[in-house]
């Protein structure tokens, strides 16, 4: 069965700094992988999908990550974090059929400084 | 901008009552999901309807069901409400299924006294 875990549950980070956010996966193939973030109150937001291709993989916000298939990661970077990201954060995975049976981590709550 | 809506926004419930959560796809979607998110967890998948047929679903028991209406929206019923059923429950849509982006909604509060 695939799974997500994201070590981290809650990170602090200053404004203008620099953010990465770690998610590995357990999935037999190459699964199709996610980063959605939800806003208190709100639904999830996709943020960025892999599925194929360049392992680095550019969304919105100015957020990217990068698929590492040895390690089973993809981590979520942003090279200077504003104070409106403070949100939760969800990796995610979906096997290689059709639908969108994802499976999510148990999120990453990021906090920002001003 | 997510066109995908969930009603009630929040709902409190007896343990051992039944609960209906209602979603409204965002226009053209033709496939809805539903999660439950726990407090403080990620979202779990309940299951997928796809043209008003279920074709997916995750570990949860028969009490959990759902229908499909020839609009595309959605209803998720619960029975016989159990304290552990409070959660967040998500709807989410999507355009033909596969991996277009879902939309999800903001989501239903549900508190089981």
């Amino acid at each position: 069965a695939q799974s997500v875990t994201q070590p981290d549950i809650h990170i602090t980070v200053s404004e203008g700094a620099s953010l990465e956010l770690r998610c590995n996966y357990s999935y037999g193939a190459t699964p199709y992988l996610f980063w959605y973030v939800q806003s208190p109150g709100q639904g999830l937001q996709l943020l960025l999908k892999y599925f194929s291709g360049d392992t680095l993989v550019q969304g919105i916000k100015g957020f990217e990550a990068e698929f590492k298939r040895s390690q089973s990661s993809f981590n979520l970077r942003k090279p200077s974090v504003h104070w409106s990201d403070a949100a939760e954060y969800f990796c995610a995975v979906a096997p290689d059929n059709y639908g969108q049976n994802f499976v999510f981590g148990p999120g990453t709550r990021l906090s920002v400084l001003p | 901008e997510t066109g995908v809506t969930q009603s009630p926004t929040h709902l409190i419930k007896t343990r051992g009552q039944q609960v209906t959560l209602r979603c409204s796809s965002q226009s053209g979607h033709n496939t809805v999901s539903w999660y439950q998110q726990a407090l403080g967890q990620g979202p779990q998948f309940i299951f997928q309807y796809y043209r008003e047929e279920e074709n997916g679903r995750g570990n949860f028991p028969p009490r959990f069901s759902g229908l499909q209406f020839p609009n595309y929206s959605s209803e998720l019923n619960v029975n016989a409400l159990e304290l552990d059923d409070s959660a967040l429950y998500l709807c989410a849509s999507s355009l033909e299924g596969g991996y277009t982006e879902a939309f999800f909604g903001q989501g239903t509060r549900l508190t089981v006294v």
